[in-house]
């Protein structure tokens, strides 16, 4: 996979907007950015993915710098439930379909 | 509802005694994927299956065997378990995807809730 970068740890105020960030600086062309997170010792949950664009879902928005050399996961208004590892994950491409690295991730905490 | 169980969620046992731990899905996913997680190791592969009868070997496959005979169901067998194989793991599953298209994503994987074991 390509390698990411992202902080340790994090935290957010409930209610506001939580900024995750993420670098990826030797993505290629066709891989995607993909977001999950991990509730302590639950099982990883997706949450989004994207290539260019900048995507949206009922979780979470995902901002796709135009270099594609870093990327942000944006909670827009955090809740306690968001507390949770957040990892930023590159597929590589030549590898098998389906094998995802998950790195250290970001600890966010939401206080209340 | 779209899920991925896992039995048992907890296990205690001793050295030797062979175990299963057993994984479904529901939602007719060709992919499915073992996990085991470790503290200051992440999430580490064990085995995955591309569909039916076909396996391969993940990262840390040592110590386990798996087996896809069914579509929905990806057991993972520890024929002779130590206490290094203590450990919480994952059963992940996804679709595979449309095929051929050079910007085809991977899909998002759905994961178990997990299974404690330990291993005295």
């Amino acid at each position: 996979d390509a390698k990411t970068t992202q902080p340790t740890s994090m935290d957010c105020a409930e209610g506001r907007a939580a900024n995750l960030p993420c670098n990826h600086s030797t993505i290629s062309g066709n891989e995607y950015v993909y977001w999950y997170r991990q509730i302590h010792s639950q099982g990883p949950q997706y949450i989004i993915h994207g290539l260019k664009n900048n995507e949206t879902n009922e979780m979470a928005s995902l901002i796709i710098t135009e270099d594609r050399k870093s990327s942000t996961l944006i909670l827009p208004h955090a809740t306690l439930r968001d507390t949770a590892v957040y990892y930023c994950i590159v597929p590589d491409r030549g590898s098998t379909l389906g094998r995802l690295y998950f790195g250290r991730g970001t600890q966010l905490t939401v206080w209340p | 509802e779209a899920q991925v169980t896992q039995n048992p969620r907890y296990l205690i046992t001793v050295t030797g005694k062979k175990l299963t731990v057993t994984c479904s899905q529901n939602m007719n996913h060709e992919y499915m994927s073992w996990y085991r997680q470790d503290p200051g190791l992440g999430l580490r592969q064990i085995y995955y299956s591309m569909n039916v009868e076909v396996t391969d070997k993940g990262d840390v496959p040592e110590g386990y065997k798996v087996s896809r005979k069914e579509k929905r169901n990806f057991p993972l067998i520890l024929e002779s378990p130590s206490p290094n194989q203590t450990s919480l793991y994952f059963c992940a599953s996804s679709s595979t995807g449309i095929r051929g298209l050079k910007s085809s994503p991977n899909q998002p994987q759905h994961f178990g809730d997990g299974t404690r074991l330990s291993i005295l």
